[in-house]
């Protein structure tokens, strides 16, 4: 079974350039989240999907990220324009309900996107 | 506020012995606690989890402890191996679906 696909693995951009990373989750995972993570913390989420809709965005600074999954499946996180501190890791990971654990799922994560913005 | 709290960023021990990674959270909604292991330029990994129902859950050489009274949780690995090196992170959940994670711990298990 594939796991989790990202792309690019690494970016590197000047600051005010627009930015988009690419994630295609494990087949039959309905659930997606995009999670940013700086250098020596935990992931933190920006933004979960259940199939095509966002249910959590809360953390996802509005005015300059936007993301979609607009067939349910792959999806698509674009940040325009760049700050510098938008230099981090970020995280596409998936899941799908653990079979007699309802509502305990575990994810799974793809390899992330290195961002470095000058 | 963070609620996971990873309060060791770094361990370091020899092969053989046994690794202990302490996680501690503040949220008692939390029912659902993970722990991953990260590699250098990698994505977080599975690693194991337990539900608040229970207090210990084992996998091999990894076994995970959970004192709820006290919302501190373990990850112990017996014998540790020099292939454990790596970053531990714990993340719990407790409102279907949103995880938080700690900062990691990263472990070093010398030859």
């Amino acid at each position: 079974e594939a796991g989790v696909v990202q792309s690019p693995r690494y970016k590197i951009i000047e600051k005010k350039q627009p930015v988009a990373f690419w994630c295609n989750p494990i087949s039959g995972h309905n659930t997606l989240y995009w999670y940013r993570q700086n250098l020596g913390q935990g992931p933190e989420l920006l933004i979960r999907y259940e199939n095509e809709e966002a249910v959590d965005d809360s953390q996802l600074p509005k005015d300059r990220f936007s993301a979609e999954r607009l067939k349910g499946v792959d999806s698509t996180l674009k940040i325009q324009p760049a700050e510098l501190g938008d230099s981090a890791v970020y995280l596409c990971a998936s899941s799908s309900p653990r079979r007699g654990l309802a509502g305990q799922e575990t994810q799974y994560f793809g390899p992330g996107t290195r961002l470095l913005v000058l | 506020d963070q609620q996971v709290k990873q309060n060791s960023p770094s361990l370091s021990v020899q092969e053989g012995r046994i690794s202990i990674l302490n996680c501690d959270y503040t949220n008692s909604m939390f029912d659902y606690f993970l722990w991953y292991k990260k590699y250098p330029a990698e994505g977080p990994t599975f690693l194991i989890s337990i539900s608040s129902i229970k207090d210990k859950n084992e996998d091999g050489r990894f076994t995970v402890f959970l004192n709820k009274s006290a919302k501190h949780l373990s990850l112990h690995i017996v014998p540790s191996q020099p292939g454990d090196s790596a970053v531990y992170f714990c993340a719990a959940s407790g409102n279907f679906n949103k995880f938080y994670f700690g900062s990691g711990t990263k472990l070093n298990v010398k030859p």
